[in-house]
């Protein structure tokens, strides 16, 4: 099924220790987001990349890095994670750049632990 | 700039009873309307959208209005099921490249 992909679904990580979320989508899409969301705070944005070869910081960039990798793929990495990234980690992708009445698609999740 | 204020939760309902979310939205221009839908466990999932003022947009009972005099866009349905528990967000596009999106409103429906 057409979609975005994200893995892993769960992770457990150590302080200090660092990973990458990965993230694909095969709309062909040229928008891709990554967000996070904690309990009563709603979705933040912690960078998005309005097309290949661009990114941008978000609400909450502090602590990650992205690359766009190509059209397709979107990581998000955590250098020295902190107890304070614990979360649930959600990619999307979509047109609206061009101003596309789709919206978001978006994964279903990476539910990360910083221990 | 943009933003987008939804009632807060959670909303706890018994089953056939009639839902309204309430979702106001400040933006420039004409945006773009949606609601999301989030099952427990899962990601968002578009629930329903509406691209100019009066449209009206549904599915799977649901349905939202686009006002543009209120700047509102409320969810309703007119016989909620347990099955319809779930964390709803407005969102609006205002031609950018990202949703400005509101704090979710989580509904329990109980049988």
């Amino acid at each position: 099924n057409a979609g975005v992909t994200q893995t892993p679904k769960f992770q457990v990580l150590k302080t200090g220790q660092s990973m990458t979320l990965q993230c694909a989508q095969d709309m062909n899409h040229n928008s891709m987001y990554w967000y996070r969301q904690d309990p009563g705070m709603g979705l933040r944005l912690i960078y998005y990349s309005a097309s290949e070869g661009t990114t941008d910081k978000g609400e909450v960039p502090n602590g990650y890095n992205v690359s766009r990798l190509n059209k397709r793929e979107f990581s998000l990495r955590l250098e020295s994670a902190a107890p304070s990234q614990t979360s649930v980690y959600f990619c999307a992708s979509s047109e609206l750049g061009r101003r596309s009445v789709d919206g978001y698609t978006f994964g279903s999740g990476t539910r990360l632990t910083v221990v | 700039g943009d933003s987008v204020t939804q009632m807060e939760g959670p909303v706890t309902l018994s089953e056939e009873a009639f839902l309204t979310i309430n979702c106001t939205y400040t933006a420039t221009g004409y945006p773009s309307l949606f609601w999301y839908v989030q099952y427990p466990g899962e990601g968002l999932q578009l629930l329903l959208k509406a691209t100019k003022a009066d449209d009206k947009g549904s599915n799977k009972g649901f349905e939202a209005t686009y006002r543009k005099e209120t700047t509102s866009f409320h969810l309703e349905k007119g016989s909620v099921q347990v099955s319809d528990s779930a964390v709803y967000f407005c969102a609006l596009s205002s031609g950018y490249s990202t949703l400005t999106f509101g704090k979710g409103t989580m509904l329990l429906v109980s049988p």
